[in-house]
């Protein structure tokens, strides 16, 4: 059975970064992509970047770039995203989820990782 | 990168048929997915490439492509298919792109 595992909610200082991390189980990180979307309070859903874990090549989304930075361990098979230069605009669910790779759409979700940015 | 264009609501009563459509210049080349989303919950994949349902996803719900247009199709709706959809594409070079959302309201 696949399962993302993510990590605890966080509560962030605007300026500081967030790093959130996602446990992935079987044989994800060899056959799939991880990317990573959003969720702000009564919004839709947002994708900030993903990365292909074998080929460790990434993609973000250009609103995102400079901000963002997805990384990915094999060995733990744990994907990671941190967001910099936080601001009230990033409170949101932060889910990861497998992407199939030819034709990348979404399988499984995490549960998502709550951030909540306030001074 | 490209825009996916969806309805905000749709509202329909219970055994009738709600149609959720998407529209992006890219969906031409690009396939179309959805993905329905309860409240406090994370999304699910129920409908992939355009047509495809992924196993344990009921039959009432079907999917559709023509031209710039995916269609998410829910026959004879119940009550528990009250909730937010999205579509979902992506082009060539690995850009993700999702719809805005449509609630849909079983009356």
């Amino acid at each position: 059975q696949v399962q993302l595992v993510q990590s605890g909610a966080e509560m962030k200082k605007p300026g500081s970064s967030v790093k959130v991390s996602c446990r992935a189980s079987g044989d994800t990180f060899r056959s799939y992509g991880i990317i990573w979307v959003r969720q702000a309070p009564g919004q839709g859903l947002e994708w900030l970047g993903g990365i292909i874990p074998t080929f460790d090549t990434r993609k973000y989304e250009q609103k995102f770039q400079g901000r963002v930075t997805i990384t990915a361990d094999e060995s733990t098979s744990t994907a990671n995203m941190e967001l910099s230069s936080l601001r009230s605009e990033d409170t949101a669910v932060y889910y990861c989820a497998r992407v199939h790779l030819e034709w990348l759409y979404v399988d499984h979700w995490g549960q998502g990782t709550q951030v909540i940015v306030s001074s | 990168s490209f825009e996916l264009t969806q309805p905000p609501s749709v509202s329909v009563s219970p055994g009738q048929t709600a149609r959720i459509t998407c529209s992006g210049d890219a969906l031409p080349k690009q396939f179309g997915n959805w993905y329905q989303q309860k409240p406090g919950q994370a999304p699910v994949l129920m409908i992939y490439k355009d047509s495809e349902r992924p196993s344990g996803i009921p039959e009432r719900f079907s999917g559709s492509s023509s031209g710039t247009t995916v269609t998410l199709t829910i026959s004879g709706v119940q009550a528990e298919d009250e909730a937010d959809y999205y579509c979902q594409s992506a082009d060539s070079s690995g850009t993700v792109v999702f719809g805005g959302g449509t609630k849909v309201t079983v009356l």
